[in-house]
This record gives C-alpha cells, sequence and structure tokens, in this order.
C-alpha cells in the first residue's frame, strides 16, 4: 500500500463546475499537506499548503485537511478550460526533507 | 533566471551509456531535491542537499545514481550504465532553509526527460 493514494482519474467536467479532489493517506506523521498542478511537459506548481488540520482558500481554490480521517481535498470553484492538468497532493512530516507525492488525477475542464 | 532551471529538457541515451542532468536552483535557496517521475506516477524522492552537504539519498535506486553539489549551487545527478528502467523525467525542486521549523515550499523546475533505448 502507498503511503498516498491518489484516485488518477481522468476526470472531465464542464467550464463553470465545482470541482473536487481527494487524496487519502496512511502516516499519521504527515503534518504538511501541498497541492500541485502540473501541466503537460512542465514541472509541478505549488497551488496550496496547509499546516495539519483546517480549510484554507485561495481565490477559486479551497484545501480542506481532516487528519482524524486522513483525507485531504482540493476544491476548485467556476472551472475554466484553463484549470485543465494533472493536480497532485503531496505531504510531508515536520522535520523532515521529502514529501510524498500522490500519483495525481487528470482534470480536463470542457468548454 | 527566477525559477528552477535544469538541462537538458530531453536525454537520449543508449543503454549502458553514462548520463548527466543539471539542475540550477532558485538564487539563495539552500535546500535542493531531485525526484524521479515515471509515466502517470506523481514525483518520488530521490535525494536531498542543503547546501554541498548530501543529507539524505535514501531514494536512490541503486549505486549506478549519485548526485553532487560541491558548490552549495548547482547540482548534477548523475546515472551510470543506464538501464530501460530509468526512463523517466527528472525533477528537481528548490526551498529556503525552514529556519525555527517555519516551512519552506518547494519550487520545481520543469525536469528532464531521460529516454533510454
Amino acid at each position: 500500500q502507498k503511503e498516498v493514494e491518489q484516485d488518477p482519474g481522468p476526470l472531465s467536467v464542464p467550464e463553470g463546475a465545482i470541482v473536487s479532489l481527494n487524496c487519502t493517506y496512511s502516516n499519521s506523521a504527515f503534518q504538511y499537506f501541498m497541492w500541485y498542478r502540473q501541466y503537460s511537459r512542465k514541472g509541478p506548481e505549488l497551488l496550496m499548503y496547509t499546516y495539519s488540520s483546517g480549510n484554507k482558500e485561495d481565490g477559486r481554490f479551497t484545501a480542506q485537511v481532516d487528519k482524524s480521517s486522513k483525507y485531504i481535498s482540493l476544491f476548485i470553484r467556476d472551472s475554466q478550460p484553463s484549470d485543465s492538468a494533472t493536480y497532485l497532493c503531496a505531504m510531508k512530516q515536520t522535520g523532515a526533507n521529502n514529501l510524498f507525492f500522490g500519483t495525481g488525477t487528470r482534470l480536463t475542464v470542457i468548454p | 533566471g527566477a525559477g528552477v532551471s535544469q538541462s537538458p529538457r530531453y536525454k537520449v541515451a543508449k543503454r549502458g551509456q553514462d548520463v548527466a542532468l543539471r539542475c540550477d536552483p532558485i538564487s539563495g535557496h539552500v535546500s535542493l531535491f531531485w525526484y524521479q517521475q515515471a509515466l502517470g506516477q506523481g514525483p518520488e524522492f530521490l535525494t536531498y542537499f542543503q547546501n554541498e552537504a548530501q543529507l539524505d539519498k535514501s531514494g536512490l535506486p541503486s549505486d549506478r545514481f549519485f548526485a553532487e553539489r560541491p558548490e552549495g549551487s548547482v547540482s548534477t545527478l548523475k546515472i551510470q550504465r543506464t538501464q530501460q528502467e530509468d526512463s523517466a523525467v527528472y525533477l528537481c525542486a528548490s526551498s529556503l532553509d525552514e529556519f525555527r521549523g517555519l516551512y519552506q515550499p518547494q519550487h520545481f523546475g520543469d525536469g528532464t526527460r531521460l529516454s533510454i533505448l
């Protein structure tokens, strides 16, 4: 079992829809939770990160962390065709160096 | 430049050849990471440097993989006697030092796409 599980999709939604992306994890020591966006043939681009449980909002993006369930989510409101990309969740322990990534979910927003 | 720069962007090599991949981190970033991303997968950690010191190489898959950062800036990932399973995108990331435990996010380059024939 991988430490971070993420449904690879693909996920297709119409423009303007609300998108929900999720990851589960098994390591209760993870304290930092990140969402990266990766366009084709590009490197991952950091969207948001949160520490421990709770919500964080940035424009059309909202990240949620539920440590009791070991479950994190990214919501995208009013989705746009430019949001079409692969979304990667990533996690880190306090004091550790490396990130643990999910497989990535490929999202397509249809105009 | 403003971001992490990696070269070459694409590398094709025959099985058994040695390759060297370069990473130029964001200026002032003391931490540097290498990741391997297989097709359809998320990045997987290879190794970590703080300045010139390689503090963690637990993710290197074999002794054919070697990384260095001799002056604490540019880093090179070298793969000797390449195998077909080495085909992947190799990503470099850098970050500021986590001073007093304050998390510093990792910023990624666009990677080197390595194909072994």
